[in-house]
């Protein structure tokens, strides 16, 4: 079975500063895809940024990248200069190739302060 | 920006009774979720549906569960008789096709409290 292990419940970090959100899963598999996705408070879960395991580069987007470490089965998320509309619980999940089914972590919340 | 919709955004009920939540995904999305998220965890899959047909109702609690996508457009996941456990956030989610598919895009839930 897969599972997606978020160890760190909550995070702060101070506006404009780096924060990084960890993540590890467990899979036998070799194809799948990793997400990070985030989840404002009263308003709906929006993904943020995804990684296709086959590729070695790791995905960036605007201020959000990943270090994607395949070996390891780790999935970091690297927040830099974070803003206030950052604040959110975030969520890694892992979703096998052609598989219905998407797994989720418990969630990292995290607060920026000003 | 096309959203997911899904009403009622909270419901409160007291056990015993039945519940109905609804959820309209983006235009043109083939695939469905309805998600299960308890307060402080991820959320879990309960039912997908491919158009019209159900693909994956493996985590759905059949005694009490039911969801129906009648002409593949919107669906409605219900619940009877809620029991306390079921106080969740029932989150709908669609995707499209090709590399779409793999990409998910959630509504903003339904926070469901059984009294």
């Amino acid at each position: 079975a897969q599972t997606v292990t978020q160890s760190q419940p909550e995070m702060s970090v101070q506006e404009a500063e780096t924060v990084t959100l960890s993540c590890t899963y467990d899979t036998s598999e070799s194809d799948y895809y990793l997400f990070w996705y985030k989840q404002p408070p009263s308003r709906q879960m929006i993904l943020v940024i995804r990684q296709e395991a086959y590729k070695q580069q790791n995905a960036t987007e605007n201020r959000f990248s990943v270090n994607f470490q395949k070996a390891a089965k780790s999935f970091s998320l690297k927040i830099s200069d974070s803003q206030l509309g950052d604040a959110a619980m975030y969520f890694c999940a892992y979703r096998r190739t052609r598989s219905n089914d998407m797994r989720f972590g418990a969630g990292t919340r995290l607060t920026v302060k000003p | 920006e096309a959203e997911v919709a899904q009403s009622p955004r909270y419901k409160i009920t007291e056990k015993s009774q039945a519940v109905a939540f609804w959820c309209d995904p983006i235009s043109g999305h083939a695939t469905l979720y309805w998600y299960r998220q308890i307060l402080g965890q991820g959320p879990e899959l309960l039912v997908q549906f491919q158009d019209e047909s159900v693909v994956d109702d493996s985590q759905l609690p059949k005694d009490r569960f039911s969801a129906e996508r009648l002409k593949g457009v919107d669906s409605t996941l219900k619940i009877q008789p809620a029991e306390l456990g079921d106080s969740a956030m029932y989150l709908c989610a669609s995707s499209g096709m090709g590399r779409d598919y793999y990409e998910q895009y959630f509504g903003p839930g339904t926070r469901l409290t059984v009294t």
